[in-house]
Order: structure tokens, then C-alpha cells, then sequence
């Protein structure tokens, strides 16, 4: 039951230059979006979120776009940094009840020096 | 800045064995989670807890689990007869009220 995916399971990008993670989405009810970075041996470490009234959210560097009718989001990361290297992970969820999130796959990115 | 604190860091079993993992979430933080991420695979939903009680729970946290919030400070996921298929990292992660989780750096449960 894959409700999220994300379907590149590695990138690499250049120092200084953009990344762009992509994740797509099978639940209508979802309605709030999380992108999440893990370092091995470490938990999940929350980057930035984004709920479905918006479209577009900025954090410094970090910015999430969504796209209800395609059900897809898409996470940013401009300019890439070798310690961004990690993988990411998108995440779901229905902003009540549980507030449970359905994870994706991840991606792992290597930003290159 | 407030953390969630998992302890132990790695804990081998055999299998058959119980096995309790621990979790100090943050302290104004009323939900509570534990979530699974066997290695290679994505981080999977075991179960919630608020008010005292499981909210939510998976298909895969069966009989074989239970969680528990003893006292005030600590909530624990409890393994009984382990299974090799068991071996995975486990976070515990708490929150407020929705918005993003904050997961503590995770248990390495290996089952031998």
C-alpha cells in the first residue's frame, strides 16, 4: 500500500547548484505534507512542512511546492551544500485524529564539493 | 532545544526473548509514536498514543506489541517473543498537536 512515493531513490547534484526531490501522493485526504532529513544513525530530523491551502512554502534555503490536483509535492534546496547530504523523506498525514504520517520511500541526495 | 531520548542506542536479542525499548519524549508533548524502519526499506507507522491510550495502531503492531506510559516522563514499546523479522530501527517520536514530530535518534534492535 504505497499511499506515498517517492520514486527516485538517489540524486546527485553539484555544490552550489539547485536540488529538487520529488514525491508523489495516492490519498485525496491527505492534507498536510512533511519533508523529513535523516542522517545514518540518526532519527528523522523535520525540515519543513506544508499544508494543502497552500501552494508554496519557504524556509531559507528550503522551499516546498504542492500540487493538489496532481497530487504531488516537491521539496527545493537552493543552493545545495555537501552537509545537505542525506536522504529525505516525505510524509503525509490528515491534520486531525492521529496525526499519523505515512512515509515514503526516500530519496538519498549527494551533494557533490 | 528539547529532545526525544531512546534508550538503548542497540540492543541484540535472541530470538524468543522480550525486549523493552525505551522513549523519554518532550515534556509538554501529548502525542506520542513509535515507528519502525527495517534496514533498506522506509520508516513504517507502528502505533499512537494520547490521553493514555493507543489512538491508532498498524496491521503490523499485532499482539506481539504493546506500549505503555509508566509514569509522567517515559513511554515504552514492548516486543514479546522476538522473531528475526523483528530487527529494525524503532523511533519514538512525540509531538504537540500535528504539525512536524520531533523522533528520537532511534533503537537498533537486532535479533539474533
Amino acid at each position: 500500500d504505497q499511499q506515498v512515493k517517492q520514486n527516485s531513490p538517489s540524486l546527485s547534484v553539484q555544490e552550489g547548484r539547485i536540488s529538487i526531490l520529488n514525491c508523489d501522493y495516492t490519498n485525496s485526504m491527505f492534507d498536510y505534507f512533511l519533508w523529513y532529513k535523516k542522517y545514518p544513525a540518526e532519527g528523522p530530523t523535520f525540515l519543513i512542512s506544508i499544508s494543502s491551502i497552500k501552494d508554496k512554502n519557504e524556509d531559507g534555503r528550503f522551499t516546498v511546492f504542492l500540487n493538489k490536483s496532481a497530487k504531488h509535492l516537491s521539496l527545493h534546496i537552493v543552493p545545495s551544500q555537501p552537509g545537505d547530504s542525506a536522504v529525505y523523506f516525505c510524509a503525509a498525514s490528515k491534520n486531525s485524529g492521529t496525526y499519523k504520517y505515512i512515509f515514503g520511500t526516500g530519496t538519498r541526495l549527494k551533494v557533490l564539493a | 532545544e528539547p529532545e526525544v531520548t531512546q534508550t538503548p542506542s542497540h540492543q541484540v536479542t535472541q530470538m524468543g526473548q522480550e525486549v523493552i525499548l525505551r522513549c523519554v519524549p518532550i515534556s509538554n508533548h501529548l502525542y506520542f509514536y513509535w515507528y519502525r524502519q527495517i534496514l533498506g526499506q522506509k520508516v513504517e507507522f507502528l502505533v499512537s498514543f494520547y490521553n493514555n491510550e493507543i489512538s491508532e495502531k498498524s496491521e503490523i503492531f499485532d499482539d506481539q506489541f504493546s506500549v505503555e506510559r509508566p509514569d509522567g516522563s517515559n513511554f515504552t514499546l514492548k516486543i514479546r517473543s522476538t522473531k528475526l523479522e523483528d530487527s529494525a530501527m524503532y523511533f519514538c517520536a512525540s509531538s504537540e498537536r500535528g504539525g512536524g514530530y520531533t523522533f528520537g535518534s532511534g533503537t537498533r534492535l537486532t535479533v539474533v
